[in-house]
């Protein structure tokens, strides 16, 4: 079945650092592929995404390129801050169901 | 525009009792989704609606249901409550048709505690 693997955490970091935090994924099909984002204490927040193959999906500094050929999305970020201290959630939609399937999300903790 | 809107924000209840969760979609949005977010077991789909009608269920049991009013807002009932059922609760929605994006906006989620 489709399935959405990423690395574990936590991970920490010092301030203006770069980040990846990696996802891989298996799926039947052309899935969508996002990053979504939870601060404490709050629900998710979609913070990218990618419908195709060599799609780049970006905002507030963070970036992933959906790779096809080694079926990844992974996350990057070239200078973190405190304020990117969340739990980051890799997730595929395909076709069928339409629901969203997810990793079990990387926790990161930026440290000034 | 007013995000997606999710009540109560927290829910305390007894073994063996019932819940309900409510969930109103962004405006303009048909589609509601309902996950369950339990500790050390990530996120879980739960159930999809669509223009009033259950389109997809997750591996949940049937004490797990729910329904869409016409209005497109949700309800999530979880019947003779066990404590595993504790857990936060996230409600999303999107749009339909055939220039959906797949994206879906979450609500702030209910977070139930069953003792």
């Amino acid at each position: 079945g489709d399935s959405v693997t990423q690395m574990e955490g936590p991970v920490t970091l010092s301030e203006e650092a770069f980040l990846t935090i990696n996802c891989t994924y298996t799926a039947t099909g052309y899935p969508s592929l996002f990053w979504y984002v939870q601060y404490p204490g709050e629900g998710l927040q979609l913070l990218l995404k990618a419908t195709k193959a060599d799609d780049k999906g970006s905002n507030k500094g963070f970036e992933a390129t959906y790779r096809k050929e080694t079926t990844s999305f992974h996350l990057e970020k070239g200078s973190v801050q405190v304020s990117d201290s969340a739990v980051y959630f890799c997730a595929l939609s395909v076709n069928s169901g339409y629901a969203l399937n997810f990793g079990k999300g990387t926790s990161l903790l930026v440290t000034p | 525009e007013a995000g997606v809107t999710q009540s109560p924000t927290h829910l305390i209840k007894t073994r063996g009792q019932q819940a309900t969760l409510r969930c109103s979609p962004i405006s303009g949005h048909t589609s509601v989704y309902w996950y369950q977010q339990a500790l050390g077991l990530g996120l879980q789909f739960l159930l999809w609606y669509d223009e009033g009608e259950e389109r997809n269920r997750g591996n949940f049991p049937p004490r797990f249901s729910g329904r869409q009013f016409p209005n497109y807002s949700s309800e999530l009932n979880v019947n003779a409550l066990e404590l595993e059922d504790s857990a936060l609760y996230l409600c999303a929605s999107s749009t339909t048709g055939t220039r959906r994006s797949y994206e879906q906006y979450f609500g702030p989620g209910t977070r139930l505690t069953v003792t």
